[in-house]
């Protein structure tokens, strides 16, 4: 069972490079989402998209942009780093918010 | 907008105490969840919870959603060292059925 999968588990980046976050989820979600997580932060939703072709904002957008690629696969990229994005990304799927979410095991970025 | 906040940030504890953590919610609504993350991973669905008064049990871990509907209450009892993580409670977002808003958490530390 592999659930949510992302890759990479760690990047390094320099200001101003680009990169971008895979996802892919095996569970036949409808929704998938991109959280970062902060220090004392919590999880703070960056893009989400509710189904297949659809994506929207979260709480904290800027500096990111999305692409749902089918049904399985959503992508956060990053088209120029800043410090200020580093962060621990965590993709999650959900078939509805009331049963909760399914979350991968993060993606651990530093921009220097 | 609505917002979660949970008490305490952190505890430190002896294996073997009880806990009790806490999540209150500025508005009503009728569902929350409970997620631990542990060290390096993705948050974990624990339980979830969909009426007012509800108790339910995972384990030794124990949450009821509170009868103002606007608090939820998560007891792990005899801890042991693997309780060591990050408690959140979630709840979908009012007027979307695809998004959850997370609180900042509660780290627990337990010694063993």
């Amino acid at each position: 069972n592999a659930g949510v999968t992302q890759t990479p588990k760690f990047q390094v980046l320099k200001t101003g490079q680009s990169m971008t976050l895979q996802c892919a989820q095996d569970m036949n979600h409808n929704s998938m989402y991109w959280y970062r997580q902060d220090p004392g932060m919590g999880l703070r939703l960056i893009y989400y998209s509710a189904s297949e072709g659809t994506t929207d904002k979260g709480e904290v957008p800027n500096g990111y942009n999305v692409s749902r690629l089918n049904k399985r696969e959503f992508s956060l990229r990053l088209e120029s780093a800043a410090p200020s994005q580093t962060s621990v990304y965590f993709c999650a799927s959900s078939e509805a918010a009331v049963v909760g979410a399914f979350f991968g095991q993060g993606t651990r970025l530093t921009v220097v | 907008g609505q917002q979660l906040n949970q008490s305490p940030q952190s505890m430190f504890i002896q294996e073997g105490e009880d806990v009790s953590m806490n999540c209150t919610s500025s508005s009503i609504f009728n569902t929350w969840l409970w997620y631990k993350q542990d060290p390096g991973e993705g948050p974990v669905l624990l339980i979830a919870l969909y009426k007012a008064g509800e108790l339910t049990s995972n384990g030794r871990l124990t949450a009821q959603f509170g009868i103002t509907r606007k608090d939820s209450f998560l007891n792990i009892s005899a801890s042991i060292p693997s309780d060591v993580g990050i408690y959140f409670c979630a709840q979908p977002i009012r007027g979307s059925n695809y998004k959850l808003t997370f609180g900042k958490g509660t780290l627990l530390t337990v010694n063993p």
